[in-house]
Order: structure tokens, then C-alpha cells, then sequence
């Protein structure tokens, strides 16, 4: 599965939008990238995934560029309850979740 | 989504000693995971256990440290053996499924927070 990097840390303000970014230059073809979130030493949450074409649920947007190789999660309304380290991921078939280091994303008032 | 529970939730034990953890989903699953997380560290996988087979173990993680079971497609144990201060972490386990496709999602526990003395 594809590298991904992300900046460590982030900051936002509550109420305002967190784009967290998100590069993954080596992804192939059939490789999807997938965020989840971890606050404070609960399970991994899954947060959206998304192949080529943006994706929103209730929870985030995705944006993935053309190329496919980088992406940013949009939180568009940051809560201090998103305060947490998210991950990005870059998986092919068959499962197995590879996390890296991931960002923290703190959530101010 | 699948929802999955574990068991102990946290627990404090003794250098020398061993610990089995418990995974419980509420729905068959084909995969399931365990993983590793240690003091401000990201996620390692530890291995892969299917049913009916042999768990498949990670680089740096062997049978005799990490015994597996998954005796059916909704449970899966964990046994951190012969425990030293360096397994105090966060264990996790993850399933992945009900399918095999790439678009499944893959759910994680909420953890057991082990500390050994």
C-alpha cells in the first residue's frame, strides 16, 4: 500500500472549517484513501473514504485532486469534540490498515 | 457498522505473567485484526487471524509472544504471554467485513489499555 504524509499538527478555531491535508504521490490505480480519527485513546474511528470523485457524509467532505495524489478531509464545522489525531490512509484490497503518525488536530475555543 | 467489545477493558498485571484478551462482534466477520498500540505511538499491526486458519503474524511479532485464537467468525482472543514492562500498551482489536472487497470498512474495538510492573 501507497505512503501517505501528513503535517503532525494543526490548529483550529471552533466553529470554523479544519481542511486537513493529506499527500500520497505513489498511490496506484486501485488504491482508495481512507481517514479515520483516534481521540484520546479510544478505537480508531472511520471518518470517509473515497476512491477518485469527492465524497460527503455527516461527518466530512473529502476532497481528492485529479491526479490522486493528495487529498484533504474537510470538518466543516469544527467542535472541540474533533479535537484528535487524524489518519490517512491508503489502502488496497483485503483490509490490513497500515496507520502512520497522523495529525493533531486541535480544536480551540 | 459492526460494533465490537473487549474484554478487560484495562487491566494492571505482573512481569512473568500472561494476559488473554477478549474480541466480540456482533456480526460474522471474515477478518479480524489485532493491533498494537504502545505509549505515543500510532497503531501496529500485530496480526491477521481468520477463521479455521493460522494467524498470520506481522515482522517482529511471533506465535509464542502473541498466541491467537479465532474459534468462529464473530470472537478472537489475544494473549500477551510472559509479560514484560515493554508490552504495556494499548491492544486493539479490528474486524473488516462482512465481505472481502476493498470498499469494506474496517471497525476497531474500543481497546484494553494493559499496564505490566
Amino acid at each position: 500500500d501507497a505512503k501517505t504524509t501528513q503535517p503532525p499538527s494543526m490548529d483550529c478555531a471552533e466553529g470554523r472549517a479544519a481542511n486537513l491535508p493529506c499527500n500520497h504521490s505513489t498511490i496506484s490505480g486501485n488504491e482508495y484513501v481512507y481517514w479515520y480519527r483516534q481521540i484520546h485513546s479510544q478505537g480508531p474511528q472511520y471518518i470517509i473514504h473515497g476512491l477518485k470523485n469527492n465524497e460527503t457524509n455527516e461527518m466530512a467532505s473529502l476532497i481528492i485532486t485529479e491526479d490522486r495524489k493528495s487529498s484533504t478531509l474537510i470538518l466543516p464545522h469544527a467542535t472541540l469534540r474533533d479535537t484528535a489525531v487524524y489518519y490517512c490512509i491508503v489502502k488496497g484490497s483485503y483490509g490490513k490498515l497500515t496507520f502512520g503518525q497522523g495529525t493533531i488536530l486541535t480544536v480551540h475555543p | 457498522s459492526a460494533v465490537i467489545s473487549q474484554k478487560p477493558s484495562r487491566d494492571i498485571c505482573q512481569r512473568g505473567t500472561s494476559l488473554t484478551i477478549q474480541c466480540q462482534v456482533d456480526s460474522q466477520v471474515t477478518m479480524m485484526f489485532w493491533y498494537r498500540q504502545q505509549p505515543g505511538q500510532s497503531l501496529t499491526l500485530i496480526a491477521t487471524a481468520n477463521q479455521g486458519s493460522e494467524a498470520t503474524y506481522e515482522s517482529g511479532f511471533v506465535i509464542d509472544k502473541f498466541p491467537i485464537s479465532r474459534p468462529n467468525l464473530t470472537f478472537s482472543t489475544l494473549t500477551v504471554s510472559n509479560m514484560s514492562p515493554e508490552d504495556s500498551s494499548i491492544y486493539l482489536c479490528s474486524v473488516f467485513g462482512p465481505g472481502l472487497a476493498v470498499t469494506d470498512t474496517q471497525y476497531f474495538g474500543p481497546g484494553t489499555r494493559l499496564t505490566v510492573l
